[in-house]
């Protein structure tokens, strides 16, 4: 089953615009993580929040974490065309090791 | 650092024929998972090894499915018989320990057409 429902299911920017999409979830987590998939590739671990974290920054990729709301969000700032991908939250179950469930994912496309 | 390898990438078969794919993990990678992955959706667990034993395969359809990691390193998952709802990619992935955290790393996946 799937834990997480990303919002919208498809995003279609211009190069240089900022791309943010949601995540919710149902249960208690240990953490999120989010993930890129290009078509018809493997998945690419971007970026993990922590469940005691609200915020987290790694190069043009801003998360958030509300526990609370049980919801999350990617922000992708600057897009480029090589940013055009599915993006996937996954959560982990507290104590339940590294078991990750996903969600339905965001297809983002940025256009020239 | 060589990635997670699988074969074959593509395989087309028909329904009630059987089929098996291969995954080398990340070397020194002890846990090892088999993620289903059907067309518009996310990916599905299917089961979860550390070294070669079973740490979760509740989602595994054990009437048709099995894996297995014998010597630790890499695995097989097999479907017998095939239905055509079983059509999706099948991704293997590895991760330095079932510990919470640690990252995940995907092969490209094997796309399974059940016809």
């Amino acid at each position: 089953s799937q834990q997480g429902e990303e919002d919208p299911q498809a995003l279609s920017i211009q190069e240089g615009e900022n791309a943010t999409m949601n995540c919710s979830y149902k249960t208690s987590i240990n953490n999120l993580q989010w993930y890129r998939q290009n078509s018809g590739r493997g998945l690419v671990h971007l970026i993990l929040i922590r469940s005691n974290e609200r915020e987290k920054h790694s190069g043009r990729l801003r998360v958030t974490l509300d526990t609370s709301k049980k919801s999350s969000s990617l922000l992708i700032t600057a897009s480029r065309a090589a940013d055009t991908a599915s993006y996937f939250c996954a959560t982990a179950p507290p104590g339940g090791g590294n078991k990750l469930t996903f969600g339905t994912g965001t297809q983002l496309k940025v256009e020239l | 650092e060589a990635g997670v390898a699988q074969s074959p990438r593509y395989k087309i078969i028909e329904k009630r024929q059987s089929v098996a794919f291969w995954c080398n993990p990340i070397s020194g990678h002890a846990t090892l998972y088999w993620y289903q992955q059907i067309l518009g959706q996310g990916p599905k667990l299917l089961i979860q090894f550390q070294n070669n034993g079973v740490v979760d395969d509740s989602q595994l359809p054990k009437d048709r499915f099995s894996a297995e990691r014998l010597k630790g390193v890499d695995s097989t998952l097999k479907i017998q018989p095939a239905k055509l709802e079983d059509s999706a990619v099948y991704l293997c992935a590895s991760s330095r320990d079932w510990a919470s955290g640690n990252t995940i790393y995907f092969g490209e996946g094997s796309w399974l057409t059940v016809v």
